[in-house]
């Protein structure tokens, strides 16, 4: 069981915009910045948003991030089939002390 | 540019050890600490720990105590992840990933190394 809590899965077409929410407590997200990792099949992660909603250059601008509270969010809007892969949420937890993921959502691109 | 390298796939038996390379390369090796990543088989990301690349210092997450240990060579720009007394459980992708720094002191893992199979099976 995963201290940030993610939907196991999601799916658009493409052109949509898909939303992925990452839930936590005060003790990770609600005290720590979040930031979203996309792994594509076969690949190692891959640094997609850092600070809750900066992008790191060379991503794209389809995909957001935001935070409110103890959650956060992932956008990508402007759906497309290399979108397809596995996204992580992540901080740190200071009640743990250690970095803690969320347990990734499968983006499928119908 | 920045890159981490890591060793090649692994098959071992169960009680031996292995060894995991991590090579950086495009910055000055030890700025920027570094961290130990596992993904069992179909699972998510498990935080293991890091080392602190400057003092050689690890910190390992609960549940990584023990068998592991991280190690560097700072001569070749290279951390060490090794394991002893292997389980079938330890089966899994490990990754090495930089730190990184933002503005606002906020981190995130930043670039991360391509992964090392490790298999435990007799």
């Amino acid at each position: 069981q995963s201290v940030l809590t993610q939907p196991p899965s999601a799916s658009g077409t493409p052109g949509q915009r898909v939303i992925i929410s990452c839930s936590g407590s005060s003790s990770n997200i609600g005290s720590y910045a979040v930031n979203w990792y996309q792994q594509l099949p076969g690949t190692a992660p891959k640094l997609l948003i850092y600070s809750n909603n900066q992008r790191p250059s060379g991503v794209p601008d389809r995909f957001s991030g935001s935070k409110s509270g103890t959650s956060a969010s992932l956008d990508i809007s402007g759906l497309q089939s290399e979108d397809e892969a596995d996204y992580y949420c992540a901080t740190w937890d200071d009640s743990l002390n250690v970095w803690v993921f969320g347990g990734g959502t499968k983006l499928t691109v119908l | 540019q920045v890159q981490l390298v890591q060793s090649g796939s692994e098959l071992k038996k169960p009680g031996a050890s292995v060894k995991v390379s991590c090579k950086a390369s495009g910055y000055t090796f030890s700025t920027y600490n570094l961290n130990w990543v596992r993904q069992a088989p179909g699972q998510g990301l498990e935080w293991m720990g890091w080392i602190n690349t400057n003092t050689g210092n690890p910190t390992y997450a609960q549940g990584f105590t023990g068998r592991f240990v991280f190690s560097l060579d700072t001569s070749v720009s290279t951390a060490y992840l090794q394991i002893s007394s292997l389980k079938a459980e330890d089966t899994a992708v490990y990754y090495c990933a930089r730190i990184r720094y933002s503005g606002s002191n906020d981190k995130s893992f930043d670039p991360w190394g391509q992964g090392t199979l490790v298999t435990v099976s007799s």
